[in-house]
């Protein structure tokens, strides 16, 4: 497709499932990024990815968040036991820029809603 | 403890009139600034960046203006338009580690 894509759009989960939320980027970005957004702040940093290797994960909260991306494309959050402060809005961003030629300007998808009740 | 600050969670202006927007930093290894646009529903979209090697960037109605010394920069839309009604969020970099740090945002709403 022509923009980063996210699935599923809103998800609503009990305590202590777990959640699975997927990223399709732009077709050719090799950075990708995750991003937290709760309600009233900012998009806080995640992870990122460059092709399939995870460069950076200092900004998941816990061991019960993981990212992969095996083929250097799709990516996937998962977020296991999953606790109430894990509400928010999960971004994904792709880039075309990395290493030396980084620009800063990514492009975001529309999110995924995760609710847990 | 936040590293990009916008201050003001909201702002209001009048059709044509200049829209000012303000973010503050603390980290000194932030070497380039990026003003991203959100509107509801929608993922943030890029809309204007500035190197700490410059002091001004223009781009149409946007102009971004940073200040090394006060770690301020400002986002001026002139004119405002109603569809530039959306949440803005200041972002900083430093291009060497390739992730962003976002402040909460400002929303302004621009009326006819």
């Amino acid at each position: 497709g022509a923009g980063v894509s996210q699935s599923p759009r809103y998800k609503v989960a009990k305590r202590g499932q777990d959640v699975a939320l997927r990223c399709d980027p732009i077709s050719g970005h090799v950075s990708l990024f995750w991003y937290q957004q709760a309600l009233g702040q900012g998009p806080e940093f995640l992870t990122y990815f460059q092709n399939e290797a995870q460069l950076d994960k200092s900004g998941l909260p816990s061991d019960r968040f993981f990212a992969e991306r095996p083929e250097g494309s799709v990516s996937t959050l998962k977020i296991q036991r999953t606790q109430q402060e894990d509400s928010a809005v999960y971004l994904c961003a792709s880039s075309s820029s990395y290493g030396t030629d980084y620009t800063g300007e990514l492009f975001f998808g529309e999110g995924s809603r995760l609710t847990v009740l | 403890d936040q590293q990009v600050k916008q201050n003001s969670p909201s702002l209001s202006v009048q059709e044509g009139r200049i829209s000012i927007l303000n973010c503050d930093y603390t980290n000194s290894m932030f070497d380039y600034f990026l003003w991203y646009k959100k509107y509801p529903a929608e993922g943030p979209t890029f809309l204007i960046s500035i190197s700490s090697i410059k002091d001004k960037n223009e781009d149409g109605r946007f102009t971004v203006f940073l200040n090394k010394s006060a770690k301020h920069l400002s986002l001026h839309i002139v004119p405002s338009q109603p569809g530039d009604s959306a949440v803005y969020f200041c972002a900083a970099t430093s291009l060497k580690y390739s992730t962003l740090t976002f402040g909460k945002g400002t929303m302004l709403l621009v009326s006819p």
